[in-house]
């Protein structure tokens, strides 16, 4: 069975203090792993696509690495506006389920 | 209009009644989907639609009965529902053919059963 884990489940930093996210997974054979930013009351926001160990992606303050067994999102200099809930999804092989995982809420302090 | 479009956006009904929840998408997608978003717990899918046809049922108890009448609109009906079925659910939508595949999704109906 796939499943996503996040760590932590929150997170508090000052403007400014980078700092990073973890996502773990099992999965049977990756089709593909995603990040998504969501605010309070609205819906998932998609932020990245990785596919394959070693792969980055940027946007912004924000940067996902990938490795066989996990993903990293790592916040550069986090504003305020950064403050939102991050998700961690993946797709495995089989059937067309997108599994998530919990969460991480992410609170920048001005 | 743009994007994955949701309505209601707030919902309060009673465990006897009938509502139902619309999803729409201008994006040209091909798959459609209901997730449920309950506080602390991780988004559940509930059903697919691929090509309008229903392509993946997650256990999802009989109260809930999805529609989807073409690629680009997308129903839950609810009846008698239970208070445990209070939370945010969230439509989306992805293109099957290009295996990005990410989910495109609205901002979700926000529901309460009293």
């Amino acid at each position: 069975e796939d499943q996503v884990t996040q760590s932590p489940e929150a997170l508090r930093l000052q403007e400014g203090e980078s700092s990073s996210l973890n996502c773990s997974y099992t999965v049977s054979g990756l089709r593909g792993l995603f990040w998504y930013r969501q605010d309070p009351g609205k819906g998932p926001e998609f932020l990245f696509t990785l596919y394959s160990a070693g792969e980055e992606k940027e946007k912004e303050r924000l940067k996902a690495t990938l490795t066989k067994k996990e993903s990293f999102l790592h916040i550069t200099a986090p504003k305020p506006e950064d403050s939102a809930t991050y998700l961690c999804a993946v797709r495995g092989n089989y059937g067309q389920n997108f599994v998530f995982g919990p969460g991480t809420r992410l609170s920048v302090l001005p | 209009e743009t994007g994955v479009t949701q309505t209601p956006r707030h919902l309060v009904m009673g465990m006897t009644n009938k509502k139902s929840l619309k999803c729409e998408q201008h994006l040209g997608h091909n798959a459609m989907y209901w997730y449920k978003q309950s506080a602390k717990k991780p988004l559940e899918l509930m059903f697919v639609y691929n090509f309008k046809e229903q392509t993946e049922n997650n256990s999802v108890p009989s109260r809930f009965s999805p529609e989807c009448p073409n690629s680009s609109h997308l129903f839950l009906h609810l009846h008698t529902l239970q208070p445990e079925d209070s939370a945010l659910y969230l439509c989306a939508s992805s293109h099957l053919k290009v295996d990005t595949g990410e989910l495109f999704f609205g901002e979700g109906s926000r529901l309460t059963v009293l």
